[in-house]
């Protein structure tokens, strides 16, 4: 089975820095597809970033980037600049490739606050 | 394009009672997945629906069930509510492409009491 974990329950950082959210996961797959999502006090869970394992490049979506160590099992994420805007829940999650298996396997979150 | 929309918001119900969720998908999504969101056990899949089909269930006992409509609007019920039951629920359509992603919706807060 799947497991995905994020070590930091919590984490604040003040507005501009750069912060590094940290994700391990076990799998025994090759073929699986990773995701950062954000889900804000009291809104909905929004998609910050994807990544296919088959893809030795790290994704960026603007200030938004990955660090994938597919050997190592890593996927952390880098929020640069940061802004009031990304406090919010922070949730890694996995898929595994295929038709019946599509279903989210989530982390247990970290709550990033961005301090003025 | 609209958003997926969950209905109702908010939800108080009475152990023993059951309950129905509804989830109307982004147009043109036609898989549907449904999450529980505790404090406890945190983000839970519980079922997939796609072509008024289920594809996908979680490790959820069978008081758990859903359906899903051929415009694509899914509903789940909870029967017989225990206040374990109480939680988050989210839902979430896709295209079920190969890109994978799912779009969440605002969730139902079911409180049992």
């Amino acid at each position: 089975a799947q497991t995905v974990t994020q070590s930091q329950p919590e984490m604040s950082v003040q507005e501009a820095e750069t912060v590094t959210l940290s994700c391990t996961y076990d799998t025994s797959e090759n073929n699986y597809y990773l995701f950062w999502y954000k889900q804000p006090p009291s809104r909905q869970m929004i998609l910050v970033i994807r990544q296919e394992a088959y893809k030795q490049q790290n994704a960026t979506e603007n200030r938004f980037s990955v660090n994938f160590q597919k050997a190592a099992k890593s996927f952390s994420l880098k929020i640069s600049d940061s802004q009031l805007g990304d406090t919010a829940m922070y949730f890694c999650a996995f898929m595994k490739h295929g038709d019946s298996n599509y279903q989210l396997i989530w982390g247990a979150g970290t709550k990033l606050i961005i301090k003025p | 394009k609209a958003g997926v929309t969950q209905t109702p918001r908010y939800l108080i119900k009475t152990r023993g009672q059951q309950v129905t969720l509804s989830c109307s998908p982004i147009s043109g999504h036609r898989s549907v997945s449904w999450y529980q969101q505790t404090p406890g056990q945190g983000l839970q899949f519980l079922f997939e629906y796609f072509s008024e089909t289920q594809r996908n269930k979680g490790n959820f006992p069978g008081r758990f069930s859903g359906r899903q409509f051929s415009n694509s609007r899914s509903e789940m019920n909870v029967s017989t509510l225990e206040l374990g039951d109480s939680a988050l629920y989210l839902c979430a359509s896709s295209l079920r492409t190969a890109a994978y992603e799912q779009y969440f919706g605002p969730g139902t807060r079911l409180t049992v009491t």
